[in-house]
C-alpha cells in the first residue's frame, strides 16, 4: 500500500499562472483533506471532502478550487497563483468506520510562487 | 466555532525525563475527537494518540499519554522517558462529529527539544 500520494513534490510558479495539485489514496478512505502550512505555523485546512461527491471549505478556502474525482483522488487548483499561496501542501484521508479517524498524510508539495 | 490552542512554541526536555505539551480547545459539540501529530525535521506528519469526547478514560499509545480533562477542555499530551528521536514539531488537533468528514483543525504547534 502507498496510502496517501502527493504529486508534484516541488513547484514553481510565476504569479498568475494555475496550477493543479493531485492526491490520490488506496485506503479506501471516504474523508480527504487539503491543508496548507506555512512557515514555523501549523496546518490550516483548506478544503475537505466527507466522501465521494461532496465537497465543503475549509478555514482558508479564497484562491482554490477542489475536485473529488472519485473515491481515490482529491484535487486541488490555483487558479492565478498569487505569491501568498507559497506554502507547503499537504493532502490527507481518514475514515475507518467505527475507528478513530485518525488522518493519514501525503509527504507534502513545497509550491513557491514568485 | 473550533479553535485549538498551544501556548507553548518551544519546549526543552532533558532525556528519559518525561514532559507535557499542553492543548486546550473550544467546541461547542458534545462529540468530537482529539489527535496529537508529530512532525519530524523531515516534513511527514505522523498521527500518535486519540481521545474521544466521550472516552472516560485517558487514551495512552506506548510512551504517549493524554491527559483529557473535559471540563477544563484540554487535551496534554505526555512523552514519558523522552528520546533524542522525540525532537520534532508535535500539533494537537480537534474533529467535530463523530465519523470522518468533518471538520478538523489543527493548533500552531510545538517544537520539543530533546536534550542529550
Amino acid at each position: 500500500n502507498a496510502g496517501v500520494t502527493q504529486t508534484p513534490k516541488f513547484q514553481v510558479l510565476k504569479t498568475g499562472q494555475s496550477m493543479t495539485l493531485q492526491c490520490a489514496q488506496d485506503m479506501n478512505h471516504n474523508s480527504m483533506y487539503w491543508y496548507r502550512q506555512d512557515p514555523g505555523m501549523g496546518l490550516r485546512l483548506i478544503y475537505y471532502s466527507a466522501s465521494e461527491g461532496t465537497t465543503d471549505k475549509g478555514e482558508v478556502p479564497n484562491g482554490y478550487n477542489v475536485s473529488r474525482l472519485n473515491k481515490r483522488e482529491f484535487s486541488l487548483r490555483l487558479e492565478s497563483a498569487a505569491p501568498s499561496q507559497t506554502s507547503v501542501y499537504f493532502c490527507a484521508s481518514s475514515g475507518a468506520p467505527g475507528g478513530r479517524y485518525e488522518q493519514y498524510f501525503g509527504p507534502g508539495t513545497r509550491l513557491t510562487v514568485t | 466555532a473550533q479553535k485549538i490552542t498551544q501556548t507553548q512554541p518551544g519546549m526543552f526536555v532533558q532525556e528519559k525525563e518525561a514532559v507535557t505539551l499542553d492543548c486546550t480547545y473550544d467546541t461547542s459539540d458534545q462529540s468530537y475527537g482529539l489527535f496529537w501529530y508529530k512532525q519530524p525535521s523531515s516534513g511527514e506528519m505522523i498521527f500518535l494518540i486519540y481521545q474521544g469526547s466521550y472516552d472516560e478514560q485517558n487514551a495512552t499509545e506506548g510512551r504517549y499519554s493524554l491527559n483529557f480533562q473535559k471540563a477544563r477542555k484540554s487535551a496534554n499530551l505526555v512523552i514519558s522517558a523522552s528520546q533524542l528521536g522525540d525532537s520534532a514539531m508535535y500539533f494537537c488537533a480537534m474533529r467535530e462529529g463523530n465519523t470522518g468528514g468533518f471538520k478538523t483543525i489543527f493548533g500552531a504547534g510545538t517544537r520539543l527539544f530533546v536534550k542529550a
